[in-house]
């Protein structure tokens, strides 16, 4: 079945950096945009960025842009969102999720598990 | 930056209909997607292009957008639809940069 897989829990120190991985399975993982997505404990949805896994393109929230890196591995079926420069305030579970739609309209589909990342010195 | 805006709570009896909407400047432009999020569960996609509700959305759900507001409405809403709901659009820039709403806790009881 159509899924995403991502990694597992990660606790990093502040200022480290962190990558999550996203293992896209049942469908052509080329064909669809990857975003991604974090959720404090207890707030709101915040979308982070877009990456097309066929030309690499990239999109990042201005929040996001110059900590963040989008990059997927095509052979591996599989999209990664690194996360630098960590802080307190990183602590979240982060989503990647396939959009549906075409030209990064916003209709995700399929969602993986979520990956907790806490930040703790 | 670009900011949609909801409700933070809305409240209904069982078989009543709830709207939840979501305010934003563009969207008379851009379209509104719609997110259910259960208790420690990922989103799933309600409604998509404003209006739109994907393969196994029961009927109950539905969505509309005119001018600066879109609007998810749950007709004869039910126990289970207790949930947060996030509206999702993108800015006019055409940078594909997105943003959620602030969501809306649905309480059906």
């Amino acid at each position: 079945q159509v899924q995403l897989v991502q990694s597992g829990a990660e606790v990093k120190k502040p200022g480290a950096s962190v990558k999550v991985s996203c293992k896209a399975s049942g469908y052509t993982f080329t064909s669809y945009d990857i975003n991604w997505v974090r959720q404090a404990t207890g707030q709101g949805l915040e979308w982070m960025g877009w990456m097309n896994p066929n030309s690499g393109n990239t999109g990042y929230a201005q929040k996001f842009q110059g900590r963040v890196t989008m990059t997927r591995n095509t052979s591996i079926s599989t999209a990664y969102m690194e996360l630098s420069s960590l802080r307190s305030e990183d602590t979240a579970v982060y989503y990647c999720a396939r959009d549906l739609s075409s030209s990064g309209g916003g209709a995700f589909d399929i969602w993986g598990q979520g990956t907790m990342v806490t930040v703790s010195s | 930056s670009y900011e949609l805006t909801q409700p933070p709570s809305v409240s209904v009896s069982p078989g009543q209909t709830a709207r939840i909407t979501c305010s934003g400047d563009a969207l008379p432009k851009k379209y509104a997607y719609w997110y259910q999020q259960k208790s420690g569960q990922a989103p799933v996609l309600v409604i998509y292009e404003d209006s739109k509700r994907p393969s196994g959305i029961p009927e109950r759900f539905s969505g509309s957008s005119s001018g600066t507001m879109a609007t998810l409405t749950i007709s004869g809403a039910q126990v289970e639809d207790e949930a947060d709901y996030y509206c999702y659009s993108t800015d006019s820039s055409g940078n594909h940069s997105g943003v959620f709403g602030g969501g809306t806790k649905l309480t059906v009881l």
